[in-house]
């Protein structure tokens, strides 16, 4: 069985500082993905980065980063200087390759940033 | 291109009442999904499809039904709704071989 475990359920940041969310998760499985999303308070879901099991390289996308160890099991979401349009729920998210399709989220962490 | 849309975005059903939830989306995914997220948590899976006329249970299939008789489109079934199944219902769909899952706006249903 696949699992994803977010610790943090609520963090807070001061505005344009960097903060990391947390995310472990457990899987048999050799070929995986893992993402992180972002649902702000109006309830929609948004992509915010991707890093594949057999990537050398952690992923980057503008503010975001992904800081994955593969040994621990952890794929933790970095934001650097915040925004307060950051505040929001982050979800970090699984995809099994070899499991066609089956995808498995974290409970999430809330994220409020203060001016 | 519309992405991911849902229909309806909003319900109230009495007990015992039977509803169909539609999930379309325009991009010529293969896969597609039916999430429920309860409040101040996570999305958890209810079916998913890798494929026309194919479906897969996901963690917390009890109580809904999913038919994917056309590629474009995949429907959630509630047969008999429970209070329990009050709750907001994503669907998102992606292209096989990894990438991201493209979320529609979700659906929010209340049984009383």
């Amino acid at each position: 069985a696949q699992k994803i475990t977010q610790t943090q359920p609520g963090m807070f940041v001061q505005e344009k500082e960097a903060v990391t969310l947390d995310c472990t998760y457990d899987t048999s499985d050799q070929s995986y993905g893992l993402f992180w999303y972002k649902q702000p308070s109006s309830g929609e879901m948004i992509f915010l980065i991707y890093q594949g099991s057999y990537d050398e390289q952690n992923a980057t996308e503008g503010r975001y980063s992904l800081n994955f160890q593969k040994a621990r099991k952890s794929a933790n979401l970095v934001i650097s200087a915040s925004q307060l349009g950051d505040s929001a729920m982050y979800f970090c998210a699984m995809g099994i390759g070899t499991n066609a399709g089956k995808s498995t989220f974290g409970d999430g962490t809330t994220l409020t940033v203060k001016p | 291109n519309a992405g991911v849309t849902q229909t309806p975005k909003f319900r109230v059903l009495k007990t015992g009442q039977s509803m169909t939830l539609l999930c379309a989306q325009d991009m010529n995914h293969e896969y597609m999904y039916w999430y429920r997220q309860d409040p101040g948590m996570g999305l958890r899976l209810i079916h998913y499809s890798v494929g026309e006329g194919t479906t897969a249970k996901g963690e917390v299939p009890d109580g809904y039904n999913v038919s994917r008789l056309k590629k474009q489109n995949f429907l959630l079934g509630l047969e008999s709704a429970a209070p329990s199944q009050t709750s907001v219902y994503f669907c998102a769909s992606r292209r096989p071989l990894g990438g991201e899952q493209y979320f529609g706006p979700g659906t929010r249903l209340t049984v009383t």
